[in-house]
């Protein structure tokens, strides 16, 4: 049962260009979420995050946005750097609880 | 501030032997999480820990897997009996409160079972 889903598992943008990531997921008790980025070898860095309360959180080259009814959160890093490469997880927390719950993971490639 | 400390970073071993993946909390956070990442799939929740108590098991394999976050000394996450696939990462994550949306994430230990 994948809770949060990231349908893509690979993403190659340009630099200088808009990279837009996106997740899905299915409970509704969800009410906060979380964009971390993930180099090899290293531990999940959190990059971002939204309530539920909001539908928008920009953290200057990064914005998430938040459509409830749709169930669907994306990612825009703008612009793009080489930088940016790495494997970005959506995660997602219901209210009260301690764990979070992962998506698949985009792995995005910007190229020069 | 030291971040979350995970050793060792690698680990192998045969199929039967035991495992045990050690975590060190960030300074300050009594609060202690353990993931596993299996090859091309996202982080799965294995256990919740504050000092001395198991507060969420609920994602921890039924038998060979326990967990344990003493009054003094790291987290450790312990396997028993190892099989081919027990192979993956694990990531411990700690935090200050019971919030979780403020884990913060250590850099994993990669087990590999021959």
């Amino acid at each position: 049962d994948q809770q949060v889903k990231q349908n893509s598992p690979s993403l190659s943008v340009q630099e200088g260009r808009i990279s837009i990531l996106n997740c899905d997921y299915t409970n509704s008790m969800f009410d906060y979420f979380l964009w971390y980025k993930k180099y090899p070898a290293e531990g999940p860095t959190f990059l971002i995050s939204i309530s539920s309360i909001k539908d928008k959180n920009e953290d200057g080259r990064f914005t998430v946005f938040l459509n409830k009814s749709a169930k669907h959160l994306s990612l825009h890093i703008v612009p793009s750097q080489p930088g940016d490469s790495a494997v970005y997880f959506c995660a997602a927390s219901g209210k009260g609880a301690q764990k979070l719950v992962f998506g698949q993971g985009t792995r995005l490639t910007i190229n020069p | 501030n030291a971040g979350v400390m995970q050793n060792p970073r690698h680990l192998v071993r045969r199929r039967g032997q035991e495992a045990r993946l050690r975590c060190s909390p960030m300074k300050g956070h009594s609060h202690v999480y353990w993931y596993r990442q299996l090859p091309e799939e996202g982080l799965k929740f294995m256990v919740y820990l504050q000092k001395e108590n198991i507060i969420d098991e609920s994602g921890m394999p039924k038998e060979r897997f326990s967990a344990e976050f003493p009054k003094e000394g790291p987290s450790i996450l312990r396997i028993q009996q190892v099989v081919r696939g027990d192979s993956a990462a694990y990531f411990c994550a700690s935090s200050f409160g019971r919030v979780a949306y403020e884990q913060y994430f250590g850099p994993g230990t990669r087990l590999t079972v021959t």
